[in-house]
């Protein structure tokens, strides 16, 4: 089945800092990538996704960039800040209509 | 925060009991999903659901029971538990059953069985 590597695991930034998540796929029929944020004790949220179709998008200080060629995607957070600090999940579908989500990476915003 | 519920917020329970896991959507979709969620562990999908009709069930073992009686109900029976089965266990749905749908996942019931 359909395999997504996730990392980092864990990332520590100050505020302020950047953070970048990136995710690798194996299903060269993927064509949706969804980012979903769960604050701890909170439910998956999406926050922004991207279609095979578009190699970047963005979303005030959030972006997702896609590389179909090296099947990876990455979550870009510019100027982060306190309430960024969550676990963060990629996810990817399209070859089946299952999503497949990464392992997680919980991102820490130290003030 | 109110599209998907789902109730008991928590449950303990030992591993002869039953107990049902309920889930609402009140967006108007066609398809639900049931998620287990342990840490350092990925989102496992356990059932999936497309207009009432169970279209996959993951290997998941017979203890998980799921039903479907309509578009906006989706119920997941427990009984004979083990403790490795404690963990948060997510409801979600989407309009449709394509890769593309975003899902909307409910807050979850944290399930610890004793």
């Amino acid at each position: 089945g359909e395999n997504v590597e996730q990392h980092p695991s864990t990332l520590s930034v100050q505020e302020g800092d950047s953070a970048v998540i990136k995710c690798t796929y194996s299903d060269s029929a993927s064509n949706y990538f969804p980012w979903y944020k769960q604050e701890l004790g909170k439910r998956p949220q999406l926050i922004i996704d991207i279609r095979s179709n578009v190699g970047e998008k963005k979303d005030q200080r959030i972006a997702v960039t896609l590389n179909k060629t090296a099947k990876h995607f990455s979550l870009h957070i510019t100027e982060t800040q306190p309430e960024d600090s969550a676990v963060y999940f990629c996810a990817n579908s399209g070859g089946s209509y299952i999503p497949t989500f990464g392992r997680g990476t919980s991102l820490i915003v130290h003030p | 925060e109110t599209g998907v519920t789902q109730t008991p917020r928590h449950l303990v329970m030992g591993m002869t009991n039953k107990k049902s896991l309920k889930c609402e959507q009140h967006l108007g979709h066609n398809a639900m999903y049931w998620y287990k969620q342990s840490a350092k562990k990925p989102l496992e999908l356990m059932f999936v659901y497309s207009l009432e009709e169970r279209v996959e069930n993951n290997s998941v073992p017979s203890r998980f029971s799921p039903e479907c009686p309509n578009s906006s109900h989706l119920f997941l029976h427990l009984h004979t538990l083990q403790p490795e089965d404690s963990a948060l266990y997510l409801c979600a749905s989407s309009q449709n059953l394509a890769g593309t749908e975003t899902q909307y996942f409910g807050p979850g019931t944290r399930l610890l069985v004793l």
